[in-house]
């Protein structure tokens, strides 16, 4: 089974940093493009970036709205991406999840993970 | 990269059938077949319902389908039961090798 848990979720300033993690199972995690999308409480779906795999030269790219401030990286031997959030704001507020492609949509999502940046 | 364009809400009878339409530009939904649509309960994880436009992920019911014309794709629910009632989002691939979300759309099962 195909399983995908999000971790590091925090409470932190204006300013801040906080670095996610995504651990995967039941698949071959090295083989697959990572990506990270999250949701502002009561809002909608909001693409941030991805990874790709060692195939495709682990090549990110990222939303208009992170960009610059986001970094996605990977560890494939321990199974595990990660997202770092640098300079965060406060409507950087929301449930981030990790996931990955099945052709063109997304069909594995983990719980999400909750950052709240607040003072 | 702006959001796809879906309705706020639609609504639907039990038994009925409605379509949720996601509207975008030839740099996304008019560029490729990466077209995917997801249900959304409250509190939990979205889940693919759609994905390449058309085709359903095993286990998912027969009565979700999908099409696209031009810079518009939908998404039809047919026989609406009680469980359906969700958040959907459509989502695309771009041209700018990124991905963008639809703002959502409320199903109400009258």
């Amino acid at each position: 089974e195909v399983q995908l848990v999000e971790s590091g979720g925090d409470l932190v300033q204006p300013g801040g940093s906080l670095k996610l993690s995504c651990a995967a199972s039941g698949f071959t995690f090295s083989d697959y493009a990572i990506y990270w999308v999250r949701q502002a409480s009561g809002k909608g779906l909001e693409w941030v970036g991805r990874i790709r795999s060692k195939t495709n030269n682990y090549a990110t790219a990222y939303g208009a709205s992170v960009k610059g401030r986001f970094t996605v990286s990977r560890d494939d031997s321990k199974n595990t991406a990660y997202l770092q959030m640098n300079s965060l704001r406060t409507e950087d507020t929301a449930v981030y999840y990790c996931t990955r492609t099945l052709g063109g949509g997304f069909d594995s999502w983990g719980q999400g993970t909750l950052v709240t940046v607040s003072s | 990269q702006s959001a796809l364009t879906q309705p706020a809400s639609v609504s639907g009878s039990p038994g009925q059938s409605i379509a949720i339409s996601c509207t975008g530009t030839s740099s996304d939904v008019g560029d490729n077949n990466y077209v995917s649509w997801y249900q959304q309960h409250p509190g939990k994880a979205p889940k693919l319902i759609i994905y390449d436009v058309s085709k359903r992920p095993s286990g998912v019911s027969d009565r979700f389908s999908g099409s696209k014309s031009g810079n518009t794709a939908s998404l039809t629910i047919s026989g609406l039961q009680a469980e359906d009632e969700a958040d959907y989002y459509c989502s695309a691939y771009t041209t700018t090798s990124t991905w963008v979300f639809g703002g959502g759309t409320k199903l109400t099962v009258l």
